[in-house]
């Protein structure tokens, strides 16, 4: 069975500082998805990742794929306040070309001024 | 073009009743997945669905079921409602059941609580 571990799980930190989400995953991958989630909203995609060694980057967000060790990081650079809400990756298992999707347990990245 | 719709956003049931909630993907995609979340569990599949066909099942009981119709809409029931359903239901719509390059599109979700 997948398994989608996030770390760490609660993030405080000072605007402008950077700091990196990690997503580790249990079984093999070649793809990785990761959403963004305000409170009481629905997920906002952010980053498809779609081969190893994938980097993608918009704004003060980066994040990166490296499927032979199972992980990916989400780098925040220079934080700011808009930054704040929770950070989900989900790794995909195939099945008859459709995919269902593994979450992690998010991280809830709080901005301080 | 118009994202995902899911109605109703916010839903009261007692225990014991049955709900049933709708998603309309972007036009044009075919595939329509469910998930639930809940603080606890956190975000889980329950289904995915395309041309009407169910492709794909998460580890739910039997009392969570659902269908897709011809233009692509699906429902989803729950029937005999337990406290522990109250969650957050969220469908994700995409071409035909894969991400795209910008990923699965989700609704805004139906939350529902069982009193």
């Amino acid at each position: 069975e997948l398994k989608v571990e996030q770390n760490p799980l609660f993030l405080s930190m000072q605007e402008g500082k950077n700091y990196t989400i990690y997503c580790n995953y249990s079984t093999t991958s070649d793809r990785l998805y990761w959403y963004r989630q305000d409170p009481g909203k629905s997920l906002e995609s952010l980053f498809v990742l779609l081969s190893n060694g994938a980097v993608k980057q918009e704004g003060r967000l980066m994040a990166s794929l490296d499927t032979k060790a199972r992980l990916s990081t989400l780098h925040i650079t220079a934080a700011v306040h808009d930054l704040s809400a929770t950070y989900f990756c989900a790794v995909p298992a195939s099945n008859f070309g459709n995919e269902k999707l593994t979450f992690g347990t998010g991280t809830r990245l709080t901005i301080i001024p | 073009k118009a994202g995902v719709t899911q109605t109703p956003r916010y839903l009261i049931k007692t225990r014991g009743q049955q709900v049933t909630l709708s998603c309309s993907p972007i036009s044009g995609h075919r595939s329509v997945s469910w998930y639930q979340q809940t603080p606890g569990q956190g975000l889980q599949f329950l289904f995915e669905y395309f041309s009407e066909t169910q492709r794909n099942k998460g580890n739910f009981p039997g009392r969570f079921s659902g269908r897709q119709f011809s233009n692509s809409r699906s429902e989803m029931n729950v029937s005999t409602l337990e406290l522990g359903d109250s969650a957050l239901y969220l469908c994700a719509s995409s071409l035909v059941g894969t991400a795209s390059s910008r990923g699965y599109t989700f609704g805004s979700g139906t939350r529902l609580t069982v009193v």
